[in-house]
């Protein structure tokens, strides 16, 4: 099974407003996970990453992410959308581990 | 530095034909692992190594073979190419496998097998 699950591949948002991609952690899973990002034709990058220092993460872009213990997510957030958002995003548990399936955003003009 | 680099960047292969694709990386990372990507199943693990001579298996490495000769390379071996081994390739390293640790990805290389 994997540890994480990303709800959503697709998800589709106007210039200027609220992103959110899901991610929920198996309570197996150490609390220690990552976003990274993917623009096409290229490797990933990380956007930010939770290691149990703060619950609340931020990360490059303007992108942010709340680690809730009670709910096993760590979603991702940015305030308003930019076309330049427009990539593939990959939830990760740390180590030697299968990443999420990965969720496409697409930003509308 | 140059980060994590793969070569070649795209190959088509025909079935039954065996290819190695490279992985170098110079940033003395001790961790590195090779990931396979194919729509709408994320990246799955195929084989990483936690330094040099030491390797081990992921997720789905069947059909795959690694060595690590050297802390910088960790080539992957396609033995017998088949068509379920077309996909996206990327390469990856961490300095050491720690919650903490950024995994630093390369370029991607697209196979193709027919």
């Amino acid at each position: 099974a994997q540890s994480v699950t990303q709800l959503g591949s697709h998800v589709s948002v106007s210039e200027g407003a609220l992103v959110l991609l899901r991610c929920n952690y198996s309570s197996s899973v150490p609390p220690y996970l990552f976003w990274y990002v993917q623009y096409p034709n290229q490797g990933l990058q990380l956007l930010l990453k939770y290691t149990s220092a703060a619950t609340l993460v931020k990360g490059i872009n303007g992108f942010e992410a709340e680690f809730k213990k009670s709910e096993t997510s760590f979603h991702l957030t940015k305030p308003s959308a930019h076309m330049s958002d427009a990539a593939e995003y990959f939830c990760a548990p740390w180590g030697k581990s299968t990443f999420g399936d990965g969720t496409t955003l697409t930003v509308k003009p | 530095n140059a980060g994590v680099t793969q070569t070649p960047k795209f190959q088509v292969l025909k079935t039954g034909q065996s290819m190695t694709l490279q992985c170098a990386q110079d940033m003395n990372h001790e961790y590195m692992s090779w990931y396979r990507q194919d729509p709408g199943m994320g990246l799955r693990l195929i084989h990483y190594s936690v330094g040099a001579g030491i390797t081990d298996q992921g997720e789905v490495p069947n059909g795959y073979n690694v060595s690590r000769s050297t802390t910088e390379d960790f080539p992957l071996r396609l033995l017998s190419a088949a068509p379920s081994q077309t996909s996206v390739y990327f390469c990856a390293s961490s300095y050491v496998v720690a919650p903490q640790e950024t995994q630093y990805f390369g370029p991607g290389t697209r196979l193709l097998v027919l």
